[in-house]
């Protein structure tokens, strides 16, 4: 079967780095998305990586190893908004999305 | 970036009732919309993609004959839960894919429905 693991909840200082890994198994793959959802809101897209390696964009940068199957997003110089779940979703072979269960990132003062 | 614009927010309705769900795209035109269904503390689970101009596909377990789904126009399509009942309350999204936003794929969001049947 298909399976996206994420870790269910995570927290971090303002200020500090995290980074939260996903892991996959699917049948095929044709890219790997990021969302962030705010508690009540629609996700909205934060990054794509289809080839191996990093992708940065300001403070968020995404990582991609497609033979290990292992996916990494790292949020630097966090802020109080980043409190939100971020979802993973990988494209597979009928270029399907296959969702995660999302990381809970909880941010203290 | 596209915009997809989803109506009502929230709503509250009866037992037995049925409730309609808009999904626009508002600067794109969406041959594809997707329908996701959200309960608290959980991922997105999908529903059904949209087709315009024909029928909608359904995953496997969703009742097609309770969540109807219309794709009249390149614009719109519509979910309506039909005679809804206390364990369809449920977060409801709708997302669509612009294809002229390159080779990423992504998808846009409406800003979700939150609907509560008493």
């Amino acid at each position: 079967g298909q399976n996206i693991d994420q870790p269910t909840e995570m927290t971090a200082t303002e200020g500090a780095i995290v980074q939260i890994n996903c892991t996959y198994q699917t049948s095929g793959f044709n890219g790997l998305f990021w969302y962030q959802q705010h508690a009540g809101e629609a996700p909205t897209f934060l990054s794509y990586n289809v080839l191996d390696g990093l992708e940065e964009k300001g403070r968020f940068s995404s990582f991609l190893s497609r033979s290990k199957g292992y996916s990494y997003l790292l949020l630097k110089e966090l802020q109080m908004k980043d409190s939100a779940s971020y979802l993973c979703a990988v494209r597979d072979s009928n270029y399907q999305l296959i969702w995660g269960a999302g990381t809970k990132l909880i941010i203290k003062p | 970036g596209a915009v997809v614009s989803q109506h009502p927010s929230r709503v509250i309705c009866k037992s037995g009732t049925s409730v309609k769900i808009e999904c626009r795209s508002l600067d794109f035109q969406a041959t594809t919309m997707f329908w996701y269904r959200q309960f608290p503390k959980q991922s997105l689970m999908l529903m059904a993609t949209s087709n315009e101009g024909s029928k909608a596909t359904y995953e496997q377990g969703v009742e097609k004959d309770k969540f109807l789904i219309n794709h009249a126009s390149l614009t719109l399509s519509t979910l309506t839960v039909t005679s809804a009942h206390p364990e369809d309350s449920s977060f409801y999204i709708c997302s669509a894919r612009d294809l002229l936003s390159g080779d990423t794929g992504e998808l846009f969001f409406g800003e979700g429905s939150r609907l509560t049947v008493l």
